[in-house]
């Protein structure tokens, strides 16, 4: 159980495009996401905060006009990176955050997304 | 704000010796999580082993176990018998309450050697 799956694994993408980054929790309702983004050989950086039918919240630093977070429903939250650069190439880690009866409260990861823009 | 210390960048073991790798956090909270998270080459980040502050116990998960010292804001993962399969960088990471973001450390690479 807990799984999450994260679509595309990789993509290419033009300069000047937008990309579209799809996390879903599988088998478990998800009222909070997180995405993630994370440079080689270093630690997770927290992009933003996604809930469930209203605005995410952005960490500081994060542009919001360029990384358009959506979580429309319980199991599916996007990701579009607007006006692609190479600067934005990068990996991109979701995340859902399950709370089961009892009080425990795990974030279960997405199996990443690699971003290469040319 | 909460942070998260890492102070082993990288270590090394035996197969199917014990390595024990150091977390230590700042919090002014008395309730919230700890977790260590591993991130094989395949980078899909794994849930290794979670506790609960408010839990005296330390938790375990098969071979892996954690020394949790609340008062000295401590989290240490011992890995048992260790295999190839647990090469691997891996990460503390600590969250405040439910719903909150993951804070994690700057990880430890893992290598086990045959």
């Amino acid at each position: 159980g807990a799984v999450v799956s994260q679509h595309p694994s990789w993509v290419i993408c033009k300069s000047g495009t937008s990309v579209k980054i799809e996390c879903r929790s599988l088998d478990f309702q998800a009222t909070t996401m997180f995405w993630y983004r994370q440079f080689p050989k270093q630690s997770l950086m927290l992009m933003a905060t996604s809930n469930e039918g209203s605005k995410a919240t952005y960490e500081q630093g994060v542009e919001k006009d360029k990384f358009l977070i959506n979580h429309a429903s319980l199991t599916l939250s996007t990701l579009t990176v607007t006006s692609a650069h190479p600067e934005d190439s990068s990996f991109y880690i979701c995340s859902a955050d399950l709370l089961v009866s009892g009080g425990t409260d795990t974030q279960y990861f997405g199996p990443g997304t690699r971003l290469t823009v040319l | 704000a909460q942070t998260v210390t890492q102070s082993q960048p990288e270590m090394s073991v035996q197969e199917a010796e014990t390595v024990t790798l150091s977390c230590t956090y700042d919090t002014s909270e008395n309730n919230y999580y700890l977790f260590w998270y591993k991130q094989p080459p395949s980078r899909q980040m794994i849930l290794v082993i979670r506790q609960e502050a408010y839990k005296q116990q330390n938790a375990t998960e098969n071979r892996f176990s954690v020394n949790f010292q609340k008062a000295a804001k401590s989290f240490s993962l011992k890995i048992s018998d260790s295999q190839l399969g647990d090469t691997a960088m891996y990460f503390c990471a600590f969250m405040d309450s439910g719903n909150t973001p993951l804070v994690f450390g700057k990880g430890t690479r893992l290598s086990v050697i045959a």
